[in-house]
């Protein structure tokens, strides 16, 4: 069965510097990978989608790798603000069907 | 991006009773809305995908008959959870995608559902 792991449950990262998150999966592949933002009571935010065929995406301070051969995506926060505390859900997209997402990595961001 | 609103925001209600809950596109066209649902610190689960003018299709080991979907136009899918039970509270959310080719799925808000 698909199998979609993110790094960890609580990544404390001190402000300013890069964090970079994991997702990693098996038994899968998917057309797209989606990178998603949930605060606490609320729903998914997207903020990056990536393609099978591209290895790197950008928007602002953000940066998404994704990796077909390893089955690994990485996603990049620099100069990262406490306002970037969140959970951060990876989710895996078939290109028609509804998404697979993983458990999240809760990103604290310390002054 | 384009907007998902979902109606209510929360609903506490009495084991028995039936809930709707509503979720509409805004500001586009969806000929596919999506339900999840997400226990607390855990990922969300695709319930059953809504298509415009035909029957959802349910995730193995997701009800039909518990859980009602209705897709009646390009910009409204509901939910009804028939005969609501204290495991059925949850945080339940929907997510649509741009009928126009968009790849993205926007999320709304979510419910919160309380069954006492």
């Amino acid at each position: 069965s698909q199998k979609i792991e993110q790094n960890s449950e609580a990544l404390n990262i001190q402000e300013g510097k890069t964090a970079t998150l994991t997702c990693n999966y098996t038994n899968y592949s998917p057309a797209y990978l989606q990178w998603y933002r949930q605060d606490p009571g609320r729903g998914p935010v997207f903020l990056l989608l990536i393609r099978e065929n591209e290895k790197e995406k950008r928007k602002e301070r953000l940066k998404v790798t994704f990796d077909t051969t390893l089955k690994q995506s990485l996603f990049h926060i620099t100069a990262s603000q406490p306002a970037d505390s969140a959970t951060y859900l990876c989710a895996l997209d078939p290109g028609a069907d509804g998404l697979t997402f993983g458990k999240g990595t809760h990103l604290i961001i310390q002054p | 991006g384009a907007v998902v609103s979902q109606h209510p925001s929360w609903v506490i209600c009495k084991s028995g009773t039936s809930v709707k809950i509503e979720c509409r596109s805004l500001d586009f066209q969806a000929t596919t809305m999506f339900w999840y649902r997400q226990f607390p610190k855990q990922s969300l689960m695709l319930m059953a995908t809504s298509n415009e003018g035909s029957k959802a299709t349910y995730e193995q080991g997701v009800e039909k008959d518990k859980f009602l979907i209705n897709h009646a136009s390009l910009t409204l899918s509901t939910l009804t959870v028939t005969s609501a039970h204290p495991e059925d509270s949850s945080f339940y959310i929907c997510s649509a995608r741009d009928g126009g080719g968009e790849e993205t799925q926007y999320f709304g808000p979510g419910t919160r559902l309380l069954v006492l």
